[in-house]
């Protein structure tokens, strides 16, 4: 149990174009998930928190407008990078908490972004 | 904000020996921490959660030690394999379940 999926596992784009990333819960319900970006080499920084019928809550430096999270049920919160530039190509990761405290948090298999 | 560190920033052993990771943070008022495993260009493999009011935790080969008081963390394996090669990250989550992730530690064990 406990299983978050997340969609694509990897894409390119042109750049300028937008790329929506999927996020579900499969076996659970899910009012927080959150937003993770890995540049090579480095670890996770968190990029905004994704909460189910309001907007989300983003880190500071995060551009809301270029990331747009929209999380509309309580088992699938999206990503959509938009007008998307090379620099923007990275490692993205959700993740989301079941409610049974010990199992900790699930993240998602990740997105790996190239922008050409 | 919470910061958290993990030492070594790499580290290679030869098979069948025992190591510890090492993960230090800054604010000792944290929910839980939890370890992870990364393979290279792949997801997060949650690991060992230990939560605030416990000491370690183990599973298998694994068993992670949480000290609240001088904010550490370390994750110690025994009898590694080349199979447990792999960048293991710690986190620490506070109140608002927002996880702080260390730099990570990528390990190598040779055969």
């Amino acid at each position: 149990g406990a299983v978050v999926s997340q969609h694509p596992s990897w894409v390119i784009c042109k750049s300028g174009t937008s790329v929506k990333i999927e996020c579900r819960s499969l076996d659970f319900q899910a009012t927080t998930m959150f937003w993770y970006r890995q540049f090579p080499k480095q670890s996770l920084m968190l990029m905004a928190t994704s909460n189910e019928g309001s907007k989300a809550t983003y880190e500071q430096g995060v551009e809301k407008d270029k990331f747009l999270i929209n999380h509309a049920s309580l088992t699938l919160s999206t990503l959509t990078v938009t007008s998307a530039h090379p620099e923007d190509s990275s490692f993205y990761i959700c993740s989301a908490r079941p409610p049974l405290l010990n199992y900790g948090y699930t993240f998602g298999s990740g997105t790996r972004l190239t922008v050409v | 904000k919470q910061e958290v560190t993990q030492i070594p920033a790499a580290l290679s052993v030869p098979e069948g020996e025992n190591l510890v990771l090492n993960c230090s943070f800054t604010d000792s008022a944290i929910y839980n921490l939890q370890w992870f495993r990364q393979d290279p260009g792949k997801g997060l493999t949650s690991l060992l959660l230990i939560q605030s009011s416990q000491r370690e935790q183990t599973s298998g080969r694994l068993n992670a030690s949480l000290d609240k008081s001088s904010g550490r963390s370390t994750l110690y394996i025994a009898a590694s394999q080349p199979g447990d090669s792999a960048t293991y990250l710690c986190a620490a989550t506070n109140t608002g379940n927002q996880f702080y992730f260390g730099t990570g530690t990528s390990l190598t064990v040779i055969p």
